[in-house]
């Protein structure tokens, strides 16, 4: 069964260095999703991708926030200068050929900002 | 203003029990709505879609009232695997979002022996 895979799946830095997460989306999906989850807390959605450009992002996608699909496989969530309040799951998201099909979730990268 | 809220729990039950959950959504407009599960610090997983006629999936059954903007997910004969965090989900209205996912908080399901 297709599957959405994400590396590392656990990545620590410093405070103020440059992270890029990686996403490999269900090969035939179209729109791509990422969203955080902060220890004990809801799942967050940041941001969709669609046709190469951004459709929506969240209050929380900030300046310091970027998504890139640089290739025809994989999908990356860069965080320029990370603070200690990023640390969190980090989900990346796909689905078909509609927006209102079901999503489909990677394991996550657990990021841990010292 | 929370978009989806839900039941916290803890529910706590025996093997074989019928367990209900509940979930409220606060825009009308709202076009998709979804279960998943949650095992702990693992991503979500698609458990059910949920239709206006209400749906079946084995001992799964997840009901939609529009009018009231209620969401529910009934489990029969609960066994030891179901022990997860369940999430109410819900889905942006039309035209306005392309499928940003609304999260519920999670309710938390120990099935015991």
């Amino acid at each position: 069964e297709p599957e959405v895979t994400q590396t590392p799946s656990h990545q620590v830095t410093q405070m103020g260095q440059e992270v890029i997460l990686r996403c490999v989306p269900i090969s035939n999906h179209l729109y791509f999703y990422w969203y955080r989850q902060i220890l004990g807390q809801k799942v967050e959605f940041l941001v969709s991708f669609y046709n190469n450009e951004i459709s929506e992002k969240s209050e929380i996608f900030d300046d310091q926030f970027s998504v890139e699909r640089p290739d025809g496989s994989n999908f990356t969530l860069k965080i320029r200068s990370t603070k200690l309040e990023d640390s969190a799951m980090y989900f990346c998201a796909s689905s078909g050929s509609s927006s209102y099909n079901e999503q489909f979730f990677g394991p996550g990268t657990r990021l841990t900002v010292l | 203003r929370k978009e989806v809220e839900q039941d916290p729990g803890p529910f706590n039950v025996p093997e074989g029990a019928t367990v209900a959950f509940n979930c409220t959504y606060s825009n009308s407009a709202s076009q998709s709505f979804f279960w998943y599960r949650q095992d702990c610090r693992k991503e979500p997983k698609l458990l059910m879609s949920v239709y206006s006629s209400g749906n079946e999936d084995g001992r799964f059954t997840a009901q939609l009232n529009r009018a009231s903007q209620y969401i529910s997910l009934l489990i029969r004969d609960s066994k030891l695997s179901d022990s997860a965090t369940y999430l109410c989900v819900v889905n942006g209205p039309r035209g306005s979002t392309l499928g940003r996912l609304y999260f519920g908080r999670g309710t938390q399901l120990t099935v015991w022996p």
